[in-house]
């Protein structure tokens, strides 16, 4: 089983659309999570930390379910600006981080 | 104001030759990173280091060589370069500890012909 798992996707939807990803990771020590948003031919930039009661940042917010060991990024109202590829990122302990291979987002207009 | 940099931004070199990207941080970090982004867009860590000490060497061929002159610099060099070196290759920073997301630089571009 891979560490990290994600959807490729890709996920085609319009704007204003509310969208889910979904992760899961195989590592039950795994402490901290994160996701990151990387744009075509660009780094990899955090989008947020993900905490164990869930939290908002705007339009984006993050669930951790640690029993079913997943995570999960919804998106509300879509922008074209959204369109990116979005990794889910876990942190096993004091180790370095473990980067999932990234779900496509294209927001159509 | 770039918090991670790294050059060159892009490389293209022939194969069998030595080449090196540098890296540099002004975050105060105690902690970088060296991630290798393949074709099929893999993040995976090749080396990470603590205040100048080496701490993760993942299964990275010999020829790759990373030094650290400073907590602030990692450096990579790579001897011998080969096709499948071709990738982008990120430099990172973070605090030390759990909850501390990376920070990454904008990538070099690495051509092998």
């Amino acid at each position: 089983r891979k560490e990290v798992e994600q959807d490729p996707g890709p996920f085609n939807v319009p704007e204003g659309a509310t969208v889910a990803f979904n992760c899961t990771y195989s590592n039950s020590a795994s402490q901290s999570f994160f996701w990151y948003r990387q744009d075509c031919r660009k780094e990899p930039k955090l989008l947020m930390s993900v905490y164990s009661s869930g939290n908002e940042d705007g339009r984006f917010t993050a669930q951790l379910n640690r029993a079913s060991q997943y995570i999960s990024l919804l998106i509300r109202d879509s922008k074209l600006s959204d369109s990116a590829t979005y990794l889910c990122v876990v942190q096993p302990g004091n180790t370095p981080l473990v980067f999932g291979k990234g779900t496509r987002l294209s927001v159509i207009a | 104001d770039t918090a991670v940099s790294q050059t060159p931004k892009y490389l293209v070199t022939q194969m069998g030759n030595d080449k090196s990207i540098k890296c540099e941080q002004n975050l105060g970090h105690d902690t970088m990173y060296w991630y290798k982004q393949d074709s099929k867009k893999f993040l995976k860590i090749m080396f990470s280091y603590n205040n100048k000490e080496l701490i993760i060497n993942e299964t990275v061929p010999n020829r790759f060589s990373p030094k650290s002159p400073d907590k602030a610099h990692l450096n990579l060099h790579i001897n011998s370069l080969e096709l499948g070196d071709s990738a982008v290759y990120f430099c990172a920073s973070s605090q030390v500890g759990q909850n501390q997301p990376q920070h990454f630089g904008d990538g070099t571009r690495l051509s092998i012909l």
